[in-house]
């Protein structure tokens, strides 16, 4: 079965950088766009981004383009969210999340990564 | 950014009882190939959220018959035909033809 495996929380210091994975199983990984997607407390999910796991090629929200990187190991299934600069307002649940075979949007879900950002 | 607006913002609703969730798109969301590029998830409390309906009215693989989806351009709705308990939680919809994606701010149904 699809399977999409994050790491764990991580709790940061204003000004560092966070490095979110993402192992996959259970599909062929290089088929399918992996996208990020991150949620505040009691907010409605915001997009991060979204990386052509075949080319490698990324796309972010233009907010978090300075900041972010996205990429991914083929060998390992798993992709990588990088966000850096960090401030209190990036405390959230990252998430990753597989594109869905027909719809351009997520189908399969991560269980999400805690990132705390706190002096 | 494409904005995303749902009403109600909150849902209370007896069990067997039908229910209704409006999501309107500042934009429109079909696309040259005929397909509504709108999706609606359900985020159970504490977990991720989980893909109900693709491409506007197409019921994902384990959704039960009971939730539909229907719409086009921009506007669209979720209907779930008799709420179960298990049914409680936020639906948020989410445009996929734009870049950035962008969701819904949420819709919370609870039992009464």
């Amino acid at each position: 079965q699809v399977q999409l495996v994050q790491s764990g929380a991580e709790v940061k210091k204003p000004g560092a950088s966070v490095k979110v994975s993402c192992k996959t199983s259970g599909y062929s990984f290089t088929d399918y766009p992996i996208h990020w997607v991150r949620q505040a407390p009691g907010q409605r999910p915001e997009w991060v981004g979204w990386i052509n796991v075949r080319t490698g090629v990324p796309d972010f929200s233009q907010q978090f383009r300075a900041r972010i990187t996205i990429t991914r190991n083929t060998s390992a299934s798993t992709a990588y969210m990088e966000l850096a600069s960090l401030r209190s307002e990036d405390t959230a649940l990252y998430f990753c999340a597989r594109e869905g075979a027909r719809s351009w949007n997520p189908d399969y879900w991560g269980q999400g990564t805690l990132v705390t950002v706190s002096s | 950014d494409i904005v995303m607006t749902q009403s109600p913002n909150s849902l209370p609703v007896t069990p067997g009882e039908p229910a209704s969730i409006s999501c309107r798109s500042s934009r429109s969301l079909l696309h040259s190939n005929g397909n509504n590029y709108l999706d609606w998830y359900l985020q159970k409390p504490g977990q991720s959220p989980q893909l109900l309906i693709y491409l506007g009215s197409n019921r994902a693989s384990g959704v039960p018959d009971r939730f539909s989806g229907s719409g086009s351009g921009t506007d669209f709705t979720l209907k779930i035909s008799r709420v179960e308990a298990e049914d409680v939680g936020v639906y948020y919809c989410m445009q996929g033809i734009h870049t950035p994606r962008t969701f819904g701010q949420g819709t919370k149904l609870e039992i009464k």
